[in-house]
C-alpha cells in the first residue's frame, strides 16, 4: 500500500504557482520523498526528491515540513504542459522499490 | 539526456501467444525495471535487474520472465499471454538501485 495521501485532483491557473500537497505521516527517518509526474499516455517523469531539507531544481521546489509528515511540491509558474498526474512517493533509503499511489491529477487552466 | 526506449507503443496479441517486450537504455545504467500500470492500482513492479544476467522478482512476477543479456537491454517475456495481462507496461532504469528511476514511454499491450 502507498504510504502517502494526495488529493485526487487540483486546478491551477496558467502562470500561477501550483502547490501540490502530500501527507506521509508514517514516514521513517531514512525514507526519502520523491515526486514524479505522468503526462497522459507517457511514462512517469522524475521531478525531484528530498530527505529533510527543502530542495529546488529547474523544474520545481520541494518543501518538507520539519516533522517530515508532509511535503509540498511547488511548480512556480505552471504552464498548460504541466497538466499531468503527480505522484508523491516515500522510499526507504537502501531499497529500490517505489510504491506509486493514485496521485493528484493537476489541470492547468488557460 | 537520459533515454529509455521501448520497442512498441501499442501491441495486440492473442491469448496463448508468447510476447516479448524490449527495453533499451543509453545511460550505462546498472539497474533496470519492469512495471505494469493499471487503473486504480498504480504502478506495480514485475521484475528488477541489477546487473547483466542478474534478476530479482518484484511484487507480481507470476506469468512473466525476464532476460538481460546486455547491460543496455532488458526484455520482459509473457510465456503464454492471458487477457488479465492486458495493461500498460513501463520500463525504467537507474544508475544504482537507490537513485531516481528514468522511465520509458510505455507499451500498451492488449491480449484478446
Amino acid at each position: 500500500d502507498a504510504k502517502t495521501t494526495q488529493p485526487p485532483s487540483m486546478d491551477c491557473a496558467e502562470g500561477r504557482a501550483a502547490n501540490l500537497p502530500c501527507n506521509h505521516s508514517t514516514i521513517s527517518g531514512n525514507e526519502y520523498v520523491y515526486w514524479y509526474r505522468q503526462i497522459h499516455s507517457q511514462g512517469p517523469q522524475y521531478i525531484i526528491h528530498g530527505l529533510k531539507n527543502n530542495e529546488t531544481n529547474e523544474m520545481a521546489s520541494l518543501i518538507i515540513t520539519e516533522d517530515r509528515k508532509s511535503s509540498t511540491l511547488i511548480l512556480p509558474h505552471a504552464t498548460l504542459r504541466d497538466t499531468a498526474v503527480y505522484y508523491c512517493i516515500v522510499r526507504p533509503s537502501g531499497t529500490y522499490k517505489y510504491i506509486f499511489g493514485t496521485g493528484t491529477r493537476l489541470k492547468v487552466l488557460a | 539526456d537520459v533515454k529509455v526506449t521501448q520497442s512498441s507503443r501499442y501491441l495486440v496479441k492473442r491469448t496463448g501467444e508468447k510476447v516479448f517486450l524490449e527495453c533499451v537504455q543509453d545511460m550505462d545504467h546498472e539497474n533496470m525495471f519492469w512495471y505494469r500500470q493499471d487503473p486504480g492500482l498504480g504502478l506495480r513492479l514485475i521484475y528488477f535487474s541489477y546487473d547483466v544476467k542478474m534478476k530479482e522478482k518484484g511484487d507480481i512476477p507470476e506469468g512473466y520472465s525476464v532476460s538481460r543479456e546486455k547491460k543496455e537491454r532488458f526484455s520482459l517475456i509473457l510465456e503464454s499471454a492471458s487477457t488479465n495481462q492486458t495493461s500498460m507496461y513501463l520500463c525504467a532504469s537507474s544508475k544504482d538501485a537507490y537513485n531516481e528511476q528514468f522511465f520509458g514511454p510505455g507499451t500498451r499491450l492488449t491480449v484478446l
